[in-house]
């Protein structure tokens, strides 16, 4: 099973201020590596999926990178509906899929 | 636009079977991997099973799952037998695409809050 940890566990920003969030997978999960949104009572909105392609919707503010075992998520210009949970996941080798434990990203 | 909207029983006692059903509107079962994944304080998001409009399933070893098809409902289903407190959650149905390659998941339901309870 492939693991996936995210860091920092929580990230206290400003709006306006810029949110670097880091998944690391435990082996190479190649390109298939995904980000998600997730606010309070809601399921998770996937925001970027093979690395770095933002999925329908997802504002230009957010961009990602990275390869093999290394990914960034990068949240340009905070706004206020960007305050949430944020998850990476892996889909390369399965089963099973796997998700990082979450970085939340709060108003600081 | 798909929509998956989901239901079932919310508050079980233990060694009861959880059963929840996910029907999908306004997309096909063809092309795409059916999954549930579950969420909890203590474990966050756990991938539990998955299958295709064959019917052929996928099943994280760790699970004591069973998922199902009805493509004449247009509905998939988990169950879960012998319920413990661990398996308290909110469950979620999701999909993911399958071809040309496997994808994330895409369109989720709302979730279903299951307390396992005495």
């Amino acid at each position: 099973e492939i693991v996936m940890t995210q860091s920092p566990a929580t990230l206290s920003l400003s709006p306006g201020e810029t949110a670097t969030l880091t998944c690391r997978a435990s082996q190479s999960v190649s390109t298939y590596l995904a980000w998600y949104q997730q606010k309070p009572g809601q399921p998770p909105r996937l925001l970027i999926f093979d690395v770095s392609t933002r999925a329908t919707g997802v504002p230009a503010r957010f961009s990602a990178g990275g390869s093999e075992t290394e990914f960034t998520l990068t949240i340009n210009a905070l706004q206020s509906e960007d305050f949430a949970i944020y998850y990476c996941q892996q889909y390369n080798n399965w089963p099973p899929v796997t998700f990082g434990q979450g970085t939340k990203v709060e108003i600081k | 636009q798909v929509q998956l909207q989901q239901w079932g029983t919310g508050l079980l006692k233990p060694s009861e079977t959880l059963s929840l059903t996910c029907a999908v509107s306004g997309g096909s079962f063809v092309g795409y991997l059916w999954a549930w994944v579950r969420q909890s304080p203590g474990k966050g998001l756990e991938w539990i099973a998955e299958i295709d409009h064959s019917g052929g399933t996928n099943y994280n070893p760790s699970s004591r799952a069973t998922v199902s098809l009805d493509m004449s409902k247009n509905q998939f289903s988990l169950t879960l037998d012998s319920v413990t407190a661990a398996d308290s959650a909110v469950y979620y149905c999701t999909r993911r695409r399958l071809r040309p390659r496997y994808g994330p998941f895409d369109s989720w339901g709302q979730g279903t809050l299951v307390t396992v309870s005495s």
